[in-house]
């Protein structure tokens, strides 16, 4: 497995407090993502990395930010959690460059429960 | 909007049957597509990629492509019960970044 893990994997809260979801890589990958999964829409991308302070907005990043301090860390912040963003949450790391076929590979996931 | 669509399944094959997932695409640009294998509640794994047109095989799953028709496939040879799992296509998007765009994923249900 590659060496990504995700903190926490299950969480509970409520409607209006932030949360901050963390993904950790030991494999010095360049690319990092955030992606969302909910059923019927497969998995969409949220912000994305493409190298330490570098980040960008994906196709449903509204009410989310992110933060990349590190090579190693990928931050996910809900600034506000709203019962729409409860989902399953992946990080995914992606090596890039010469020699890469652009694969990604996923960590284990966060179940992010909104009440 | 670039898209990729799956059809949602579930497919039924019985044990030791070929199964056979397809998968469309909108961007011509696309030159990386990716089949990624997700049991329930677990993360997707990647089991194939594949980036020129014809067959790529790898042990018992081959991918086809089609740039020219924007179609991606799956064969599953000899499947077992142990297939059963949602599969997503995942094709490279022309801007960069690596950035994938999936499809919702089909479901296979292989049956003893």
């Amino acid at each position: 497995d590659a060496g990504i893990t995700q903190s926490p994997r299950h969480k509970v809260t409520e409607t209006g407090t932030p949360v901050t979801l963390r993904c950790h890589q030991t494999e010095n990958h360049r690319y990092m993502y955030w992606y969302r999964q909910d059923p019927g829409h497969g998995l969409r991308l949220i912000h994305y990395s493409y190298g330490v302070k570098d980040t960008d907005k994906g196709e449903v990043s509204d009410g989310y930010s992110v933060s990349r301090s590190k090579t190693e860390d990928f931050l996910l912040t809900l600034e506000s959690a709203t019962s729409s963003q409860t989902s399953v949450y992946f990080c995914a790391i992606s090596r890039g460059g010469e020699g890469s076929y652009n694969e990604q590979f996923f960590g284990p996931g966060t179940r992010l429960t909104v009440l | 909007q670039k898209e990729v669509e799956q059809n949602s399944g579930p497919l039924s094959v019985p044990e030791g049957a070929i199964a056979s997932l397809n998968c469309t695409y909108s961007d011509r640009g696309s030159q990386s597509f990716f089949w990624y294998r997700q049991y329930s509640g677990k993360s997707p794994e990647l089991i194939m990629f594949i980036y020129s047109n014809g067959d790529k095989e790898d042990g018992r799953f081959t991918a086809q492509l089609n740039k020219a028709s924007q179609y991606v496939s799956l064969l599953i040879r000899d499947s077992q019960p142990s297939d059963s799992a949602t599969y997503l296509c995942a094709v490279e998007t022309s801007g960069g970044y690596n950035k994938l765009i999936f499809g919702a994923g089909t479901r296979l249900a292989v049956h003893p």
